[in-house]
């Protein structure tokens, strides 16, 4: 496609559940990356993947937080035990390397509420 | 990543540049001046970044200071469809998708 994906669009969901979201970079993008944000502040960092690895997941709040991206170009953000804490727009954006001099393109988010 | 700092809120004429400042006085010589915007209910926009030079682009132009310790993004004719908050960002040559937001400035293009 010619962006970043992201689906659903909208999810609600039950305290405690388990949720999927998922995000389909740009086709070539190796760097991939996602935030989330709450009502009223700027996107915070989650993690980082470089191809399948993540390179950084300094951001993923506890454990509950998981993504995955096994062959290298969609994600997967899971989030185990879901908490009404949760509820954000999660956002995914991709780059061509990552590094030096490179712009990141976000996809539209996934918007949680868990009720 | 150095942090910075930029006002809450601006408004602008339609018409009429925008200018709007951002403060970013601990950053490093390998780190990149990034600005991005976000317009209601959307993920955030690239709209242009720079290490030392000013640079210009069809969207917007950057001029960064000699000492590099702020900057500001120009909007040369600001229109109704500028309205967004407006993101400056230091980040590292070694990962530039890695994006420290602050709070950003809220820009609000008036007829």
């Amino acid at each position: 496609g010619a962006g970043v994906s992201q689906t659903p669009s909208n999810k609600v969901t039950e305290k405690g559940k388990y949720v999927e979201l998922r995000c389909d970079p740009i086709s070539g993008h190796t760097a991939l990356y996602w935030y989330r944000q709450s009502l009223g502040q700027g996107p915070e960092f989650l993690i980082y993947f470089q191809g399948t690895g993540a390179a950084d997941d300094s951001g993923l709040p506890n454990d509950r937080f998981f993504a995955v991206r096994p062959e290298g170009s969609v994600s997967t953000l899971k989030i185990q035990r879901t908490e009404r804490g949760d509820s954000a727009v999660y956002l995914c954006a991709s780059s061509l390397t990552g590094a030096g001099n490179t712009e990141a393109f976000f996809g539209q988010g996934t918007r949680l509420t868990v009720v | 990543d150095a942090k910075t700092t930029q006002p809450t809120s601006m408004d602008c004429a339609e018409g009429r540049a925008a200018n709007l400042p951002c403060n970013h006085s601990t950053i490093s010589g390998n780190e990149y001046v990034y600005w991005y915007r976000q317009i209601h209910s959307q993920g955030p926009q690239y709209i242009i970044h720079g290490l030392k030079n000013n640079e210009t682009n069809e969207m917007a132009s950057l001029i960064i200071t000699e000492d590099r310790k702020s900057s500001t993004l120009i909007l040369p004719h600001a229109t109704l469809r500028d309205t967004a908050v407006y993101y400056c960002i230091v980040s590292r040559s070694s990962n530039t998708g890695k994006l420290i937001f602050g709070q950003g400035t809220t820009l609000q293009v008036k007829p």
